[in-house]
């Protein structure tokens, strides 16, 4: 069965810091890997998402995850960190034979000025 | 981008009562929806996968007499919470996808948030 883990239910970084959030995944096939933000009570955007092409992705607000099949993992990562990254970042799989995305448990980003 | 909205956005109801949720894609034509649940400081969980015109499929664990989904058109899908309880208290959320496979977005509501008293 497919899963999702993601590593620090709380990261913090300064301003301007480098970003990393961290996610591996199990799957008994080639994945398929998304990022997805929450702001609060709000629902999810897409950040970025891997389907088997390049293994790196990029994605919007300048957030970009290296699909590393060898470590099973799709880490996210953002050169300088914005006040306005901090979120819940939800890092999810799913197969094309399963249709539906599997979500990992969240991480929580803190921007400390 | 595709929009999707939920409707209402905040709903407090009676212990007992039933509460309908809806989903409508806005801009395009949802083949399939998915509802989840997020409790507080937690992941989304899974609750069924709705294709229109055609009977939800639920997760394990998920009560398809307590939890009605209706997917009745290409761009509205309902949830009814059925005799709800406080326990049933949560974060609906609900997603559209425009066509079939992973492979293709989708796209999140921005999610009901039911109180049960």
């Amino acid at each position: 069965a497919q899963s999702v883990t993601q590593l620090g239910s709380h990261v913090s970084v300064s301003e301007g810091a480098l970003v990393l959030l961290r996610c591996n995944y199990s799957s008994s096939v080639p994945p398929y890997l998304f990022w997805y933000v929450q702001y609060p009570n709000q629902g999810l955007q897409l950040l970025l998402k891997y389907t088997s092409a390049a293994t790196l992705v990029k994605g919007i607000n300048g957030f970009e995850a290296e699909f590393k099949k060898s470590e099973t993992s799709f880490h996210l990562t953002k050169p300088s960190a914005h006040m306005s990254d901090a979120a819940e970042y939800f890092c999810a799989v799913s197969e094309l034979r399963d249709d539906k995305i599997i979500f990992g448990k969240g991480t929580r980003l803190h921007i400390l000025p | 981008g595709a929009v999707v909205s939920q409707h209402p956005s905040r709903v407090i109801c009676k212990s007992g009562t039933s509460v309908k949720i809806e989903c409508r894609s806005l801009d395009f034509q949802a083949t399939t929806m998915f509802w989840y649940r997020q409790f507080p400081k937690q992941s989304l969980m899974l609750m069924a996968t709705s294709n229109e015109g055609s009977k939800a499929t639920y997760e394990q664990g998920v009560e398809k007499d307590k939890f009605l989904i209706n997917h009745a058109s290409l761009t509205l899908s309902t949830l009814t919470v059925t005799s709800a309880h406080p326990e049933d208290s949560s974060f609906y959320i609900c997603s559209a996808r425009s066509g079939g496979g992973p492979g293709y977005e989708q796209y999140f509501g921005p999610g009901t948030r039911l109180t049960v008293t």
